[in-house]
């Protein structure tokens, strides 16, 4: 069965100071999706970034980037140049599944970021 | 571009009572999902549906239930509710294409007592 882990309850980072989200993640389908999603405090869910299981280059959008080690079935998730309103939950989440057979998102249990001034 | 809109936003009920939250999608996303989330369980699947059909289900009891319409607007009922009941619902929506990431709307508070 697949599985999302995510082992940080909480996490404390100084502002402007880079942080790393672990995750860990089991399949056995060799096709499948690695996703990070921000929730504040509003609740809404905010994706943040994406690495598929074939990309060969790690994935990075703006200060977000994603440390995907395919053989040890790690994808975390690196914040540079914390800020303020990087506080939040973080979710790590894996899609399995492709074309009509449909897919589920399952997310591991979130890691809080506490961002100190 | 419109979000994805829940509504209510929040919502009280007692238990045995039944309740139906609403999901509209983004224009021209076919693909509606359904999560629950507690505190205890975290977020937790509950089906998704495409083109009108449930495609994936997770693991609830079949109080739970959905449908999808043909406009891709979605429909949760949850019947005999039960305290344990009592959580945030998310639907997400996607477009069908190579990452196929969720785009959220901002939930259904359900409490019941």
């Amino acid at each position: 069965a697949q599985k999302i882990t995510q082992t940080q309850p909480g996490m404390f980072v100084q502002e402007k100071e880079a942080v790393t989200l672990d995750c860990t993640y089991d399949t056995s389908d060799p096709s499948y999706g690695l996703f990070w999603y921000k929730q504040p405090s509003s609740g809404e869910m905010i994706f943040l970034i994406y690495q598929g299981s074939y990309d060969q280059q790690n994935a990075t959008e703006g200060r977000y980037s994603l440390n995907f080690q395919k053989a040890r079935k790690s994808a975390n998730l690196v914040i540079s140049a914390s800020q303020l309103g990087d506080s939040a939950m973080y979710f790590c989440a894996m899609r399995e599944g492709m074309g009509t057979g449909g897919f589920k998102t399952i997310f591991g249990a979130g890691t809080r970021l506490f961002v100190k001034a | 571009k419109a979000g994805v809109t829940q509504t209510p936003r929040y919502l009280i009920k007692t238990r045995g009572q039944q309740v139906t939250l609403s999901c509209s999608p983004i224009s021209g996303h076919r693909s509606v999902s359904w999560y629950q989330q507690t505190p205890g369980q975290g977020l937790q699947f509950l089906f998704e549906y495409f083109s009108e059909t449930q495609r994936n289900k997770g693991n609830f009891p079949g109080r739970f239930s959905g449908r999808q319409f043909s406009n891709s607007r979605s429909e949760m009922n949850v019947s005999t509710l039960e305290l344990g009941d009592s959580a945030l619902y998310l639907c997400a929506s996607s477009p069908v294409g190579h990452d196929e990431k969720l785009f959220f709307g901002s939930g259904t508070q359900l409490s019941v007592l």
